[in-house]
């Protein structure tokens, strides 16, 4: 089975600054996909950014980019010129290929974005 | 607008007392799930659908029943047998099988309370 860790429970960052949130998974798999999921206070589900095992290209999505560490099994996501709207619960998790899409969720960073 | 929706979005039951969910998406997926989200948790998977009429337990189904009668709809059922059945609840969907993951939609939640 999977497990997706999420090491830093709670983080705050100041307006217009960066803030990298940390996420480590293990499994034996080698195809498989990464997410990113924000959870803002209405409890909307929002999905920030994926990343496929087999490209070995960070993802990026405007302000949004992560650093994908096949190897080490880290998957951290990078806020950049932070926003008080990115304020979350932000999610990682993790899907193995083929397998009925199901996902596997961290226990969450929440984020908290300061004027 | 495609989407998917849940109702009611505050639900209060006795203790003792079955419960439905409701789920629907119109987004053409094939694949539906249901999702637990304790305080200050992840996301924890119910129950998965990839077709219809077909349906398999997710990591804590106990105490939970599902049906998968049309593609659109996928109710929840909360039985007395789940012990601890006060969380919110997330209905996803998404359509695999098309070359990508692909990733999960989410529904906007059911906050059921039983006292």
């Amino acid at each position: 089975a999977q497990t997706v860790t999420q090491s830093q429970p709670e983080m705050s960052v100041q307006e217009a600054e960066t803030v990298t949130l940390s996420c480590t998974y293990d499994t034996s798999e080698s195809n498989y996909y990464l997410f990113w999921y924000k959870q803002p206070p209405s409890r909307q589900m929002i999905l920030v950014i994926r990343q496929e095992a087999y490209k070995q290209q960070n993802a990026t999505e405007n302000r949004f980019s992560v650093n994908f560490q096949k190897a080490a099994k880290s998957f951290s996501l990078k806020i950049s010129d932070s926003q008080l709207g990115d304020t979350a619960m932000y999610f990682c998790a993790f899907m193995k290929w083929a397998a009925g899409n199901k996902l596997t969720f961290g226990g969450g960073t929440r984020v908290l974005v300061k004027p | 607008d495609g989407g998917i929706t849940q109702s009611p979005k505050y639900l209060f039951r006795k203790e003792g007392q079955n419960v439905t969910l409701s789920c629907e998406q119109n987004l053409n997926h094939d694949a539906m799930y249901w999702y637990r989200q304790d305080p200050g948790q992840g996301l924890r998977l119910i129950y998965y659908s990839q077709i219809v009429n077909d349906f398999q337990k997710g990591d804590i189904a106990e105490g939970y029943s599902v049906s998968r009668e049309k593609k659109e709809s996928f109710p929840l059922t909360v039985t007395s047998a789940q012990k601890n059945p006060t969380a919110f609840y997330l209905c996803a969907s998404s359509n695999p099988g098309t070359g990508g993951p692909y990733e999960q939609y989410f529904g906007p939640g059911t906050r059921l309370t039983v006292t």
